[in-house]
């Protein structure tokens, strides 16, 4: 089944929002790597964090991510406008009975 | 630049069939697994499954399983996504991305365009 995800936080420019993903112990638990995603309203999907921490050539470095037991985070230190956008964890998953990979259920930030 | 291009829009009636693409650009197709993505209007998410271009191995979600079909034509370089019958909740934008070799359990880049399908009677 999905990752669990906030559906929306808000923050003013500047500031600092944290998304959290929980997982179980057959994905993140398990040690799996959690990848980020940012959709910018009425595109497509863009990777932004991968392998728990690491950043692709040309994201910003306010973009970060961590990783503890059955959890993860994505970190957005000083807030900007072109900021707001849906965010969306991803993870590999051993269950047997589901999908090989399983998203997020998403979180809309919104700058105030 | 690699990247990958999607067909156009789509509107369907239900009952009907679809095959939708995906065309890979700027590296070798053979080497890098498609995935195809669901997102239903104003919904989040959903991996469909993926496919290995080079020995046309695949893996499909349970959720889907059954209802749609993945296949590649390494000659030109592109992955397609079918329905023999389409639904009217079917209707969703549907993205390819490509998933790295990089690492096991890689994330997809890049990611299609979207193709947009509607169903509807």
């Amino acid at each position: 089944s999905a990752l669990t995800q906030p559906p929306s936080l808000s923050g003013a420019p500047g500031q600092r929002v944290t998304i959290s993903c929980t997982g179980s112990s057959s994905n993140i638990g398990a040690g799996f790597p959690v990848h980020w995603y940012q959709q910018l309203p009425g595109t497509a999907p863009k990777l932004l964090i991968y392998g728990d921490a690491n950043r692709p050539s040309g994201v910003p470095a306010r973009f970060s991510g961590s990783k503890s037991g059955t959890s993860a985070s994505l970190a957005i230190s000083e807030l900007q406008a072109e900021d707001e956008a849906d965010y969306y964890c991803q993870s590999y998953d051993s269950s047997l009975s589901g999908a090989l990979y399983v998203f997020g259920t998403g979180t809309k930030v919104t700058v105030l | 630049e690699v990247q990958l291009v999607q067909s156009g829009a789509e509107v369907r009636k239900p009952g009907e069939s679809l095959r939708i693409s995906c065309k890979g650009s700027g590296y070798s197709f053979s080497n890098y697994w498609i995935t195809w993505v669901r997102q239903m209007p104003g919904k989040g998410l959903e991996w469909m499954g993926r496919i290995d271009p080079s020995e046309s191995y695949i893996n499909y979600s349970p959720s889907f399983q059954g209802h749609v079909t993945f296949s590649v034509d390494k000659s030109i370089s592109t992955a397609f996504l079918q329905w023999n019958s389409l639904r009217a909740s079917d209707t969703a934008i549907y993205y390819c991305a490509r998933q790295t070799t990089l690492a096991t359990y890689g994330w997809v880049d890049p990611w299609g365009q979207g193709t947009l399908v509607t169903v509807s009677s």
